[in-house]
Parts: C-alpha cells; sequence; structure tokens
C-alpha cells in the first residue's frame, strides 16, 4: 500500500513569496490533516479535513495561509505571503477516520521550506 | 487547552541500559500515541492506546496508559543503538485532533 506522498520535499523562498505544497494520501483515507513542525518542536496541527470539508483550522493563520482539499482525496496548502518565522516541516497525514472507528494518523516525508 | 509534557526531553543512555519516557497530559482523554521520528524523516506510528491500562509492547519497546492519572509511559529495554532517535507522544483531544508533546532526543551510545 503507498504512503502518503508530498511534495516538493525542500523549498527554499525569499519573505513576501508564495509558496504552495501538494499532498495525496493513502487511498481511502477519508481524513486529511495538515501539520506544522518547527525545528526541535513536536508537530503542530494547521488544518483538518474530513473528504473535501473542513473540521478545523482554528489554528491555521488565514491572512496568509489556505488550504483545500477538492474532490476530497488531494491537498494543497499555499502560504502567501510567507514569513521568516514560517521556516518549519510542513507535514501531511491521512486516517481512515471517524466512520471506521480507526483513528492511526500516517504521516507524509514532508516538506522542508526555509523562508530567508 | 490541552497540554502535553514529555520528560525528559534529552536522554542519552549506555546501550544495555532500561529507560522511561514519560508522557503527562492536562485534560481527560482516551485515546494517546506514540511516533518515532529520525533525524531529516516522517513520523513512525509505534503505539496506539486505546484505554485505559493500556499496555502495548514491540520489541524493547512497551508503552502504557494510565488515564485517570494523564500519564503515559515509553519504558525502553535493554537499549541498542538503532533505537536512537526522537520520540513523541500525542493525545487525542477529539475528534482525532492530535496534541503532541515537545519530543524526547534519545541517543544511546555502545
Amino acid at each position: 500500500e503507498a504512503g502518503v506522498a508530498q511534495s516538493p520535499r525542500y523549498k527554499i523562498i525569499e519573505k513576501r513569496q508564495s509558496v504552495a505544497f501538494w499532498c495525496n494520501p493513502i487511498s481511502g483515507h477519508a481524513t486529511l490533516y495538515w501539520y506544522q513542525q518547527i525545528l526541535g518542536q513536536g508537530p503542530k496541527l494547521l488544518i483538518q479535513f474530513q473528504n473535501n470539508g473542513v473540521v478545523d483550522d482554528s489554528q491555521l493563520p488565514k491572512d496568509r495561509f489556505s488550504a483545500e482539499r477538492l474532490k476530497g482525496v488531494d491537498s494543497t496548502l499555499k502560504i502567501q505571503p510567507a514569513k521568516l518565522e514560517d521556516s518549519a516541516v510542513y507535514l501531511c497525514a491521512s486516517s481512515l477516520g471517524q466512520r471506521t472507528g480507526l483513528y492511526e494518523q500516517y504521516f507524509g516525508p514532508g516538506t522542508r521550506l526555509t523562508v530567508t | 487547552e490541552l497540554k502535553v509534557e514529555q520528560n525528559p526531553l534529552f536522554l542519552s543512555m549506555q546501550e544495555g541500559k532500561n529507560y522511561t519516557i514519560y508522557c503527562n497530559y492536562s485534560t481527560t482523554s482516551d485515546r494517546l500515541y506514540w511516533y518515532r521520528q529520525d533525524p531529516g524523516k516522517s513520523l513512525e506510528s509505534l503505539f496506539v492506546l486505546l484505554s485505559n491500562g493500556a499496555v502495548k509492547q514491540e520489541g524493547r519497546l512497551m508503552a502504557s496508559l494510565d488515564t485517570k492519572a494523564r500519564l503515559s509511559t515509553l519504558h525502553i529495554t535493554a537499549a541498542v543503538h538503532d533505537l536512537s532517535a526522537t520520540y513523541f507522544c500525542a493525545v487525542d483531544q477529539g475528534a482525532q485532533k492530535l496534541v503532541f508533546g515537545q519530543g524526547t532526543r534519545l541517543t544511546i551510545n555502545p
């Protein structure tokens, strides 16, 4: 079974530029998450989708971050404009979801963003 | 707001020794996860603990959950170098929303 795919793996941009990350979850997984992991810290949830609807985006900085999950499969996370403090690894995860009672989240390899 | 605290944050130990990592959390939850992260890599799921008193073991690692004490432990038996990594606990605060601890960076020396 293929895992969670993310691209690009690395991105370097200047502050005030925009950037987009892509995630393809495990086939059949209804729930998709985006996390931000700053160096030396645990991942912090940014947004959670159930199919193509947003379940929780309370920690997403909506003035600069946006995310969508069209057709309930792939997802993109965008930052516009980027700030220095956005330098982090952005992790995508997916799970089968509440309906199945199986909550384990599987993580992708992440995108390491450096803002200069 | 749910707070998750791990200790120690850094742990250097010798091969063959036993040690325990602790994960405390501030509000009620009956679902807790342990993950492993190698440098530059993503998170690998180790254990899912779903109820009070749950205990799971895989090789030299054993995890337990005490929901009344709001405490989980990850015990390492006879450590080997391959277990060097950062270990995270994560607590489900409801609707599958995980709050992670700060992580414990474990270094096992020959």
